[in-house]
């Protein structure tokens, strides 16, 4: 069964920082996989997604993320924490490697930013 | 602006009693889903539906129901053999080329 891993429920940076924030996926087809933010007591909004084409992939707010097939991992990094960035953030899959479908989720990591 | 929307934000559910949380989308999008969030636990997908008049159960179904009658709506109905309704609840709809939106959520809370 496909599934999500996030290393962390819980990080800490200090503002200027690099942010990495880890997610380790199995699937038995090749992936579609998504990152999502969630500010507190809303939605999740569309960070960047992976769908088979390049293997960096740039979202918005500065972040990115590596497609690395042979350590299935999609870790989300950002050069430099802002203040704003302070939220939670979930990585998911595609069982099917397509979009239309349902999605699995990791169990989110709380990103700190300290001042 | 295409969206979707989710009333009520907040919602209190007595003992015994059905609540139905409102999912409506203005994306033509043919899939809708609902999840459900506990804190710690991730989403957790509750039902889906692929095309209107048609759905399946996600991975915790037990003490929901849905309808899909309209290719817009797919509204929620939380029923008195959920035990542990207290959550917060997200609604999302994507598409065949497009990935998965979400709606701001409904909190529910048991009186």
């Amino acid at each position: 069964a496909q599934s999500v891993t996030q290393l962390g429920s819980h990080v800490s940076v200090s503002e200027g920082a690099l942010v990495l924030l880890r997610c380790n996926y199995s699937s038995s087809v090749p992936p579609y996989l998504f990152w999502y933010v969630q500010y507190p007591n809303q939605g999740l909004q569309l960070l960047l997604k992976y769908t088979s084409a390049a293997t960096l992939v740039k979202g918005i707010n500065g972040f990115e993320a590596e497609f690395k097939k042979s350590e299935t991992s999609f870790h989300l990094t950002k050069p430099s924490a802002h203040m704003s960035d302070a939220a939670e953030y979930f990585c998911a899959v595609s069982p099917y490697g397509e979009y239309g479908n349902k999605l699995v989720f990791g169990a989110g990591t709380i990103l700190r930013v300290k001042s | 602006d295409g969206g979707i929307t989710q009333s009520p934000k907040y919602l209190f559910r007595k003992e015994g009693q059905n609540v139905t949380l409102s999912c409506e989308q203005n994306l033509n999008h043919d899939a809708m889903y609902w999840y459900r969030q506990d804190p710690g636990q991730g989403l957790r997908l509750i039902y889906y539906s692929q095309i209107v008049n048609d759905f399946q159960k996600g991975d915790i179904a037990e003490g929901y129901s849905v309808s899909r009658e309209k290719k817009e709506s797919f509204p929620l109905t939380v029923t008195s053999a959920q035990k542990n309704p207290t959550a917060f609840y997200l609604c999302a709809s994507g598409s065949s080329d497009q990935p998965q939106h979400f709606g701001d959520g409904t909190r529910l809370s048991i009186l």
